[in-house]
């Protein structure tokens, strides 16, 4: 099993829409838990951090399963300027090698 | 706030050539990273610094050496550039090596070898 796996996409939705992307990871000593976003050829940018009671910014809910190893991220009422690839990323608790990258779901927001 | 800085943004290169990449942020994080990426790959660990004066192998070391000079800088570089080295290069850092808090990326380094 993949230590973080993300369905790749592309999710195609038209603006307005609400789309959820589901994440799911193998190491249950995991503590830590975050969203990034990466548009086109840029760097990953922190999006969100993903707390146990989950939790909310704006369009954006991030929810967390410990007893499934699942992770969600919300996005309500999408705009153009939401299209880009959403990373879900794990802890490991290993120093150095402390986060793994999911390769990420690519998401096209339509006018 | 510069955060991440890296250089160059852009190089091509011979095969078998040499280069450094730099990187420096001014955050004060104890620890920093090398990536590259590549597609369908996602980001692969090449070399990370957990604290100033050590450096440690990631997932795809090899081809690379590292450098931490200070808190601030830690350069990778490609003794004899192959192909297959081609890739986007990022820089991270974050404030300790454990996870718990995320990691802060440059813009990075477009890299072709031809």
């Amino acid at each position: 099993r993949k230590e973080v796996e993300q369905d790749p996409g592309p999710f195609n939705v038209p603006e307005g829409a609400t789309v959820a992307f589901n994440c799911t990871y193998s190491n249950s000593a995991s503590q830590s838990f975050f969203w990034y976003r990466q548009d086109c050829r840029k760097e990953p940018k922190l999006l969100m951090s993903v707390y146990s009671s989950g939790n909310e910014d704006g369009r954006f809910t991030a929810q967390l399963n410990r007893a499934s190893q699942y992770i969600s991220l919300l996005i309500r009422d999408s705009k153009l300027s939401d299209s880009a690839t959403y990373l879900c990323v794990v802890n490991t608790n290993q120093a150095g090698t402390a986060l793994i990258f999911g390769k990420g779901t690519t998401l096209s927001v339509s006018s | 706030n510069a955060g991440v800085t890296q250089t160059p943004k852009f190089q091509v290169l011979k095969t078998g050539q040499s280069m450094t990449l730099q990187c420096a942020q001014d955050m004060n994080h104890n620890s920093m990273y090398w990536y590259r990426q590549d597609p369908g790959m996602g980001l692969r660990l090449i070399y990370y610094s957990a604290s100033e004066g050590t450096t440690d192998k990631g997932e795809v070391p090899n081809g690379y050496n590292v450098s931490r000079l200070n808190k601030r800088e830690f350069s990778l570089r490609l003794e004899s550039a192959a192909p297959s080295q081609t890739s986007v290069y990022f820089c991270a850092s974050s404030d300790g090596p454990w996870g718990n808090q995320p990691q802060h990326f440059g813009d990075g380094t477009r890299l072709s070898i031809l």
